[in-house]
C-alpha cells in the first residue's frame, strides 16, 4: 500500500540548534499534513500543504512541499525544550475517504 | 477549543473478552476515524466513517472489529474477542471535511490505552 518514509527516526539536538525532518513518497501526493505528538500525548495537527513548492511558516517552524509533490520537510529554527516530541508527516491516502497515512515519525530530543 | 473526548483512558481486559471504546467527536465534524498506535510505533489507520457508514477500513480492521454511531454524538469501536496483539493506544479522531482535494486537519482524542492480558 501507499507509504511514506520519514528520516531521521531520532534526532538529539542542543537547545538553540536547528532541526529538520524529511518525508518522502514514491508516488505523487495530493496534499500532506504534519502532526506533533508530545511524549504520552496524542497527535496534534500542525499544518496542511497542498500546492507544489508550497512553503508555510509558523513562528520557528517552516514547512515545505516539494515541486514534484513527492516529498516534504519540517524545519525548526533555534529549537527549544518545548519542541520535544515526535513529528509525523501524514498524506491523504489515494482513496477519497479522508484516511491519513502516517509516516514513522521523527522523535526530537532537545538538551537544555 | 473543541475537543474529542475518549473514554476510558485505560482499559485492561482478559484475552477473548469484548471491549467497547467510546468517543465523542467534535459536534460539527462529519468524518470520524479510529487509529491505533502500538507503543513507540507509528499511528496506524483502522477505519473511517462518514454518513453513518464505514467509508474505508484497513486490513487490521477484520471481523472482530466494528464501529457504531448509535445516537448522533457517540462513536464507538468494539473489539469482539480481544487478542494480546490488540494491546495498543487507540485514538479516535474527527474532521470537518474529508477527501484528498479538500483535506482538513484531524482533531485527535487523548486515546484509550488498551492492555490485553
Amino acid at each position: 500500500g501507499q507509504q511514506v518514509m520519514q528520516i531521521p527516526q531520532y534526532q538529539h539536538v542542543q537547545e538553540g540548534e536547528d532541526f529538520t525532518t524529511y518525508c518522502n513518497s514514491s508516488t505523487t501526493l495530493s496534499n500532506i499534513q504534519w502532526y506533533k505528538q508530545r511524549p504520552g500525548g496524542h497527535p496534534v495537527f500542525l499544518i496542511q500543504l497542498v500546492k507544489s513548492g508550497e512553503v508555510k511558516k509558523q513562528k520557528r517552524l517552516t514547512f515545505q512541499f516539494g515541486e514534484a509533490k513527492k516529498n516534504s520537510s519540517l524545519h525548526i529554527t533555534a529549537t527549544q525544550t518545548t519542541d520535544v516530541g515526535t513529528y509525523f508527516c501524514a498524506p491523504h491516502g489515494s482513496s477519497n475517504t479522508g484516511k491519513l497515512i502516517f509516516g514513522q515519525g521523527t522523535t526530537l530530543q532537545v538538551k537544555p | 477549543e473543541p475537543e474529542v473526548t475518549q473514554t476510558p483512558s485505560h482499559q485492561v481486559t482478559q484475552m477473548g473478552q469484548e471491549v467497547i471504546l467510546r468517543c465523542v467527536p467534535i459536534s460539527n465534524h462529519l468524518y470520524f476515524y479510529w487509529y491505533r498506535q502500538i507503543l513507540g510505533q507509528k499511528v496506524e489507520f483502522l477505519v473511517s466513517f462518514y454518513n453513518n457508514e464505514i467509508s474505508e477500513k484497513s486490513e487490521i480492521f477484520d471481523d472482530q472489529f466494528s464501529v457504531e454511531r448509535p445516537d448522533g454524538s457517540n462513536f464507538t469501536l468494539k473489539i469482539r474477542s480481544t487478542k494480546l496483539e490488540d494491546s495498543a493506544m487507540y485514538f479516535c479522531a474527527s474532521s470537518e471535511g474529508g477527501g484528498q482535494g479538500i483535506g482538513y486537519g484531524y482533531t485527535f482524542g487523548s486515546g484509550t490505552r488498551l492492555t490485553v492480558v
